[in-house]
């Protein structure tokens, strides 16, 4: 596609349930990263893929996170037993090589209540 | 580890001045550093990046960065800022040594003042 895409747009979800945000990247962009953002704050790196394989979870805030990416294409990134400090915008980009810039999607905004 | 830095919360400055936002990062290998902006209500945008080569990089909408090596920085600037230049920068790395992962700062406010 033209850009990356993510979906929803904004998610509403009831504390406790699991919820599933999905980043579609640029076309044959290989590196694909997960950036979660609060409240116009900084962006903390969650996780990236490489292909289909993730080098680096230490992002991820606890063991109710998870993401995959099929294909060396689509990703998603779960969150089970969602908390209301999960509430923030979840980013997604992606890039070609090392030494080109990550493209961004317009984000998730997800709101536990 | 990869690291980088935004000393700044906030930079105010007059319209018409010159602007500086300030960027400091750690690697272990050589750095590939970008800046981004971001707008309210909207997604990152690419300004500009150092990859090698000279270390002044000019990028998008007036912005350049200068690149120091023994300082370990990667500066923002603009000579003239603009009302419309108000926005939230972010800085970010990625390390030679360290495959892609890329790492980006806590951002800097920027608020230009008519």
């Amino acid at each position: 596609g033209a850009g990356v895409s993510q979906s929803p747009s904004n998610k509403v979800t009831e504390k406790g349930k699991d919820v599933e945000l999905r980043c579609d990247p640029i076309s044959g962009h290989t590196a694909l990263y997960w950036y979660r953002q609060s409240l116009g704050q900084g962006l903390e790196f969650l996780i990236y893929f490489q292909g289909n394989s993730a080098p680096d979870k230490s992002g991820l805030p606890s063991d109710r996170f998870s993401a995959e990416r099929t294909g060396g294409s689509v990703s998603t990134l779960t969150i089970q037993r969602t908390q209301q400090e999960d509430s923030a915008v979840y980013l997604c980009a992606s890039s070609l090589l090392r030494d080109t810039e990550a493209f961004f999607g317009q984000g998730t905004r997800l709101t536990v209540v | 580890a990869q690291s980088v830095a935004q000393p700044e919360d906030q930079v105010n400055v007059a319209e018409g001045n010159p602007l500086t936002v300030k960027c400091t990062y750690s690697v272990s290998g050589n750095p590939y550093l970008f800046w981004y902006v971001q707008y309210p209500n909207r997604g990152l945008q690419f300004l500009l990046k150092y990859i090698t080569g000279d270390n002044l990089v000019k990028g998008s909408y007036g912005f350049e960065a200068e690149f120091n090596k023994s300082q370990t920085s990667f500066h923002l600037k603009k000579p003239s800022a603009l009302v419309s230049d108000s926005a939230l920068y972010f800085c970010a790395v990625r390390d030679s040594y360290n495959t892609d992962k890329l790492i980006f700062g806590t951002g800097t406010r920027l608020q230009v003042f008519p």
